[in-house]
């Protein structure tokens, strides 16, 4: 079947810190893969994806890069700001069917001055 | 519309009562999906619509659980006899086809009392 596991939270550092959140998947086939956001009383919204092995997926300077033989789309950013305190969602869509998604249950990073 | 717009945002109904929630997706996105969100969960999918075909419904708990696209566009999940347990977040997705970004709304916060 399809699944993420996800590093659990809550996750706390200080501006400027190295960020990673692991994230591991289950799936057949080659899915696609994302990092959602979801920002204090928001909605949540496409941070990055990668669409096949070795793709590395970039935005607002986190990066994620598709690994097939570890299973495994980790996020990371070299220098986090305040402004990143939210929650982050790993998710995978099946290479076949109705390309719903299949989330991790996100990981809650607080970001302190 | 701009976004995904979801309403209403907050609902709270007593046990028993039958609740129904709103989706108006992105003008012209072809696709629309439903999930539930546990706290301190991720989102689990619910059900899929292509148009107004309800193209795959395994997510749904139980029978209590309906949805409806009737003209393609706005889509209404529908709870009937609710319980307690159906608390959650429901959010509603819409993209334009298979393997592209998915928007979400803000999603419905159900209180079943």
């Amino acid at each position: 079947g399809n699944s993420v596991t996800q590093m659990e939270g809550p996750v706390t550092l200080s501006e400027e810190a190295f960020l990673t959140i692991n994230c591991t998947y289950t799936a057949t086939g080659y899915p696609s893969l994302f990092w959602y956001v979801q920002y204090p009383g928001e909605g949540l919204q496409l941070l990055l994806k990668a669409t096949k092995a070795d793709d590395k997926g970039s935005n607002k300077g986190f990066e994620a890069t598709y690994r097939k033989e570890t299973t495994s789309f980790h996020l990371e950013k070299g220098s986090v700001q305040v402004s990143d305190s939210a929650v982050y969602f790993c998710a995978l869509s099946p290479q076949t069917g109705a390309n719903n998604l299949f989330f991790g249950t996100g990981t809650r990073l607080t970001v302190i001055p | 519309g701009a976004g995904v717009s979801q309403s209403p945002r907050y609902k709270v109904t007593k046990r028993g009562q039958d609740v129904a929630l709103r989706c108006d997706p992105i003008s012209g996105h072809v696709s629309l999906y439903w999930y539930r969100q546990a706290l301190g969960q991720g989102p689990e999918f619910l059900t899929y619509f292509n148009y107004e075909a309800q193209q795959d419904k395994s997510g749904l708990p139980n029978d209590r659980f309906s949805a409806e696209r009737p003209e393609g566009s706005i889509s209404t999940l529908t709870i009937q006899r609710t319980e307690q347990r159906d608390s959650a977040m429901y959010r509603c997705a819409s993209s334009m086809g298979r393997n592209t970004e998915a928007f979400f709304g803000q999603g419905t916060r159900l209180t079943v009392v």
